[in-house]
């Protein structure tokens, strides 16, 4: 157990609609950055923040968006969702940037 | 922005035999990892290694920083490693950047 929280584990949706994954960092880790992986490729970075503010942002589509609240939980959202969003989407916490990432499980989205 | 090779792209092995993975990375970095992905997606940290050299059971690795290369020594392989192994680096300042990823599949 990483103990980086992801919900839900799956999901399953239309095309057209709104998701919202939610990501649970280690406790007391201030860093999460969102990634997704498509079928049978790489991770690509979306999103990264610290401390509650937007740091960084990777190849994030315009559909795409996230925060980070007080309590440091964050929430990735996904809106007009289209077949190509199918992916297995992760996020990670550090302490710190740049130090040592432990990843979720994943949250597994299928878009039909 | 940082360019990270990984190879071989893909591996078979039968059961009990060892292998090493390599991964090359363009410009200096500050933290580098190795991660296995099982079957089931799920990312499993390996080491945390941006120099030096780390043993953990039948794995171990070692970095070279001034030469930017890591590699990942399985040994004794076993139907459970099979998998993707990554490397992910950061540079000063930047993002996780992964590599592209080794496929290992062990035979019984």
């Amino acid at each position: 157990d990483s103990g980086v929280t992801q919900t839900p584990k799956h999901l399953i949706t239309a095309t057209g609609q709104r998701v919202t994954l939610r990501c649970s960092p280690r406790s007391g880790d201030l860093s999460v950055y969102w990634y997704q992986q498509s079928l049978d490729q790489g991770l690509q970075f979306l999103i990264h923040y610290y401390n509650g503010e937007e740091r960084a942002k990777g190849n994030i589509l315009e559909r795409f968006s996230a925060q980070q609240f007080p309590d440091l939980h964050s929430e990735l959202n996904l809106s007009s969702l289209e077949l190509g969003d199918s992916a297995l989407y992760f996020c990670a916490s550090t302490p710190l940037w740049g130090t040592e990432a432990f990843f979720g499980q994943g949250t597994r989205l299928t878009v039909v | 922005g940082i360019q990270v090779e990984q190879s071989p792209p893909d591996l078979i092995l039968q059961e009990g035999a060892n292998s090493t993975l390599r991964c090359n990375f363009s410009d200096s970095v500050n933290n580098l990892q190795w991660f296995h992905q099982n079957p089931w997606g799920q990312l499993i940290n390996l080491f945390y290694i941006p120099s030096g050299t780390k043993q953990n059971g039948r794995l171990s690795a070692t970095t070279v920083a001034t030469e930017r290369y890591s590699l990942l020594y399985i040994s004794s392989s076993q139907t459970t490693d099979s998998g993707v192994y990554f490397c992910a680096v950061v540079n000063y300042g930047q993002n996780f950047v992964f590599g592209p990823g080794t496929r290992l599949s062990v035979l019984p």
